[in-house]
């Protein structure tokens, strides 16, 4: 069966350090990986995905970056983080456009 | 690209009543639609999905949609809910590539 583990959980990091959140899937090839970020009364706001490894797609324009350095490996990344970077993370994947994503249980991001 | 509007952000409602949540979305592709629950504290977990084929679906804990390609709607209904099925509910649309989400109802059932 296939999993998706995402780390770490809870993170506090200060305003202006790097940032990395990993995602990994297992038990499938070629998945198709994505990024959201899911705000109080804003829903799940899609940052990035891939359709294969070093294809990203991104829908925010802001200091957030993604990579897909393997098949199977999402990572989520930033130079400098904003106070406004703070939130939960998502990482999901499925294996096509008309199959459901499978979440990863969030990272939990504050910038202090 | 896709989107999806879900008109109430708050449904408040007794135990045992009917509840509809609404979703409409637009699309300039042909689209696959879903809704997600997402209990207090938990990740989220699907509830249906509308792929092709018959307008009505069937998913789990008793929710049903309707798809109306007219009304670019895929509303959500229960006839009788229950106190656990309060929670957070999101309709999804999928395009090509893309998932997006809407706002997110919240449903508050009242004993």
């Amino acid at each position: 069966s296939q999993t998706i583990h995402q780390w770490p959980a809870t993170l506090v990091q200060p305003v202006g350090s790097p940032l990395s959140l990993e995602c990994t899937v297992e038990g499938t090839s070629n998945p198709n990986l994505y990024w959201y970020r899911q705000a109080a009364g804003r829903g799940l706001q899609l940052l990035f995905y891939s359709v294969g490894i070093g294809q990203i797609s991104s829908e925010v324009p802001q200091n957030l970056s993604a990579s897909r350095p393997q098949d199977r490996q999402f990572i989520l990344s930033s130079k400098k983080l904003l106070l406004s970077d703070s939130g939960f993370y998502l990482c999901a994947w499925r294996k096509g456009p008309n199959s459901p994503l499978h979440f990863g249980n969030g990272t939990r991001l504050t910038v202090t | 690209a896709q989107s999806v509007t879900q008109l109430d952000s708050q449904v408040p409602v007794f135990e045992e009543a009917p509840v509809e949540l609404r979703c409409n979305y637009s699309s300039s592709v042909s689209v696959y639609l879903f809704w997600y629950v997402q209990y207090p504290n938990q990740g989220l977990q699907l509830l249906l999905k509308y792929l092709s084929g018959s307008t009505l679906v069937k998913g789990i804990n008793g929710f049903e949609a309707e798809f109306n390609k007219s009304q670019t709607s895929f509303h959500l209904r229960k006839p009788s809910v229950h106190i656990s099925d309060t929670a957070e509910y999101f309709c999804a649309v999928s395009g090509n590539n893309d998932m997006r989400f809407g706002a997110g109802t919240r449903l508050t059932v009242k004993p």
